[in-house]
């Protein structure tokens, strides 16, 4: 069974600062690895989707990486501005499955 | 446009009654899913469907069952409520390929009294 782990669960940091969110997942067989948004009382928001295949995706400030063979990702987020301040959940979809397995997410706050 | 929407956005009922979440997509997209996000923030998928087949995660109780009448819709009725059941539900629709990101409704808060 297919497992997801976001360290920290919360940070908060200042703004311009660069940061980094952790995710580790215990079973290597997957399709793709997802970072999403969450801002309170909204749904989520795709950021950035890895292919296992794929070692880093890109979009604007944000970087993700992936190890599939130590099943790690990071998702980078450079000059942090306040808009930034939200919960960022990580989730994998398992080889063979429609299904996204979510961790409990990371809830940034970026410090004006 | 509203890619995926769910209605109601809250739900406040009474333990016992029975009740229905709607979702739509206008994506064109063949799979659609259900999840609930519990109290701790925990999104956890209740199920998958397309129109070949649907997929239960073994922890949902059959109270609940998703209802598609076509593509565009998966609905969620959930029978005889209990105050455990008192979250926040999302719908979410993608295509099947494994390159496309899925895509989520707003949530539906639901609170059982």
């Amino acid at each position: 069974k297919q497992e997801v782990t976001q360290i920290p669960a919360a940070l908060s940091v200042p703004e311009g600062e660069n940061l980094v969110l952790n995710c580790s997942f215990t079973d290597s067989a997957i399709y793709n690895l997802q970072w999403f948004r969450q801002d309170p009382g909204k749904g989520l928001t795709s950021l950035l989707l890895i292919q296992s295949s794929q070692r880093e995706q890109t979009s604007g400030r944000l970087n993700a990486s992936l190890d599939k063979s130590s099943g790690r990702s990071t998702l980078y987020i450079a000059a942090s501005q306040p808009g930034d301040s939200a919960t960022y959940l990580c989730a994998v979809r398992g080889a063979g499955s429609y299904q996204l397995t979510f961790g409990k997410g990371t809830k940034l706050s970026v410090i004006p | 446009d509203t890619a995926v929407s769910q209605t109601p956005k809250y739900l406040v009922t009474q333990m016992g009654n029975d009740k229905s979440i709607k979702c739509e997509q206008n994506l064109g997209h063949d799979t659609m899913y259900w999840y609930k996000q519990d109290s701790k923030k925990f999104l956890k998928i209740m199920f998958s469907y397309n129109n070949k087949e649907l997929i239960i995660n073994e922890t949902v109780p059959n109270r609940f069952s998703p209802k598609s009448p076509d593509k565009a819709h998966l609905n969620l009725h959930i029978n005889s409520l209990e105050l455990g059941d008192s979250a926040v539900y999302f719908c979410a629709s993608s295509l099947p390929e494994s390159t496309d990101t899925q895509y989520f409704g707003p949530g539906t808060r639901l609170t059982v009294l």
